[in-house]
């Protein structure tokens, strides 16, 4: 099993739509979640992080964590063609002295 | 503010041939991180350097030295590159030490070895 797992996609909405990013991780003591939105040929950005006390909304974006079943959630609420890149998950593991990062979920807004 | 600054931005090289990857940030980050990308592999973190003066191994670290030459930078040396080393490289720093903070990353550069 991989430390964490994305559906690589394209996940593909309408414009408009929410867009529900999933990611799973193996390790239960984990703290620390992060979301990066990578474009095409750029650099990861940070879109969110949350930590294992709670989710987390900013504007269009939530992060949600379910420890019990150990994947974390980003929503993006009104899809808007602009958000169409990659996006990253990245989880603290080995009580926070490694961080994995997923392969990422292509995600494909449509207008 | 510049934030992360990476140099170069591309490169190819010959098998064989020698290398260094700079890396400066502006942040008065204490931890900087070599990370490199591959198609379907996610980001793997080469070597990192939790403070001025420190440098430790990540997953990835065979083929490759780094020099945290003071707080701001952090350069990436290939000393005899092999086509397994094609790839895009990041650097990124974070305010914190430990896995906790979130990274900052820089613009990437692009590496083919021949």
């Amino acid at each position: 099993q991989k430390e964490v797992e994305q559906n690589s996609g394209p996940l593909s909405v309408p414009e408009g739509a929410i867009a529900s990013l999933n990611c799973t991780y193996s390790d239960r003591g984990s703290q620390s979640f992060f979301w990066y939105r990578q474009y095409s040929g750029k650099s990861p950005e940070l879109i969110m992080f949350i930590y294992s006390n709670g989710d987390k909304e900013d504007g269009r974006f939530t992060a949600q964590l379910n420890k019990a079943s150990q994947y974390v959630s980003l929503l993006i609420r009104d899809s808007q063609p602009s958000d169409s890149a990659t996006y990253l998950c990245a989880v603290d593991m080995e009580y926070g002295n490694k961080l994995v990062f997923g392969a990422g979920t292509i995600l494909r807004v449509k207008s | 503010n510049a934030g992360v600054t990476q140099t170069p931005k591309f490169q190819v090289l010959k098998t064989g041939q020698s290398m260094t990857l700079q890396c400066a940030q502006d942040m008065n980050h204490n931890s900087m991180y070599w990370y490199r990308q591959d198609p379907g592999m996610g980001l793997r973190l080469i070597y990192y350097s939790a403070s001025e003066g420190t440098t430790d191994k990540g997953e990835v670290p065979n083929g490759y030295n780094v020099s945290r030459l003071n707080k701001r930078e952090f350069s990436l040396r290939l000393e005899s590159a092999a086509p397994s080393q094609t790839s895009v490289y990041f650097c990124a720093s974070s305010a914190l030490t430990g896995y906790n903070s979130p990274l900052h990353f820089g613009n990437g550069t692009r590496l083919t070895v021949t």
